[in-house]
């Protein structure tokens, strides 16, 4: 059973536009959130992450956002540029361990 | 820094033969990771490494499957017999883990298909 969903596979975003990708977990006990940013032919690259202490947090365009009552994460990239197209994978962990429990991934394609 | 580095980027077998993937991590990490990534599961950790001892195989799906860690700078995961369900991109990942969440450094994957 998927602990981390994201239930979206793909997303359209016109260039200039914010682009929202959303993310699911289970179990309350996930304390620490992570996106990842994958292009093809290549490994996924860390991009932002959040503890649960926060409900946001911010680098550059992209922000992440924690609402840990309704269990979900949403990444919001702001404005969305051609470049920003790749897959992207939501993962959960518990502060302090290896384990990443990662979702399925969203393909972001930014239309330019 | 080359990053990690995985082998072959790509291989085609047949069902039942052996198949071997190889990864160096970066120099200095000491945990790698072993991860599948298929479009129904996502990515999927398979075993865990820490100072080349195996802390948590759960990920791996069956005794088919073996991984093994002879020295810091080199691990392979091994396939045999291999079965058209295991073809999927296999992921290589390692971090330095001095501090809670470091973060896990990616190779570019091994495509693998079995036919």
């Amino acid at each position: 059973d998927q602990q981390v969903k994201q239930n979206s596979p793909s997303l359209s975003v016109q260039e200039g536009r914010i682009s929202i990708l959303n993310c699911d977990y289970t179990n309350s006990m996930f304390d620490y959130f992570l996106w990842y940013k994958k292009y093809p032919a290549e490994g996924p690259t860390f991009l932002i992450s959040i503890s649960s202490i926060k409900d946001k947090n911010e680098d550059g365009r992209f922000t992440v956002f924690l609402n840990k009552s309704a269990k979900h994460l949403s990444l919001h990239i702001v404005p969305s540029q051609p470049g920003d197209s790749a897959v992207y994978f939501c993962a959960a962990s518990f502060s302090g361990t290896y384990k990443y429990i990662f979702g399925t991934g969203t393909r972001l394609k930014v239309l330019a | 820094d080359a990053g990690v580095i995985q082998s072959p980027r790509h291989e085609v077998t047949e069902m039942g033969q052996e198949v071997t993937l190889r990864c160096k991590p970066i120099s200095g990490h000491n945990s790698l990771f072993w991860y599948r990534q298929t479009m129904m599961r996502g990515l999927e950790l398979l075993i865990y490494f820490n100072n080349n001892v195996p802390i948590d195989d759960s990920g791996m799906p069956e005794d088919r499957f073996s991984a093994k860690m002879p020295n810091a700078s080199f691990s392979t995961l091994k396939i045999q017999p291999s079965e058209p369900r295991d073809s999927a991109v296999y992921f290589c990942a390692s971090s330095a883990l001095k501090g809670a969440n470091d973060e896990q450094y990616f190779g570019p994957g091994t495509r693998l298909t079995v036919t």
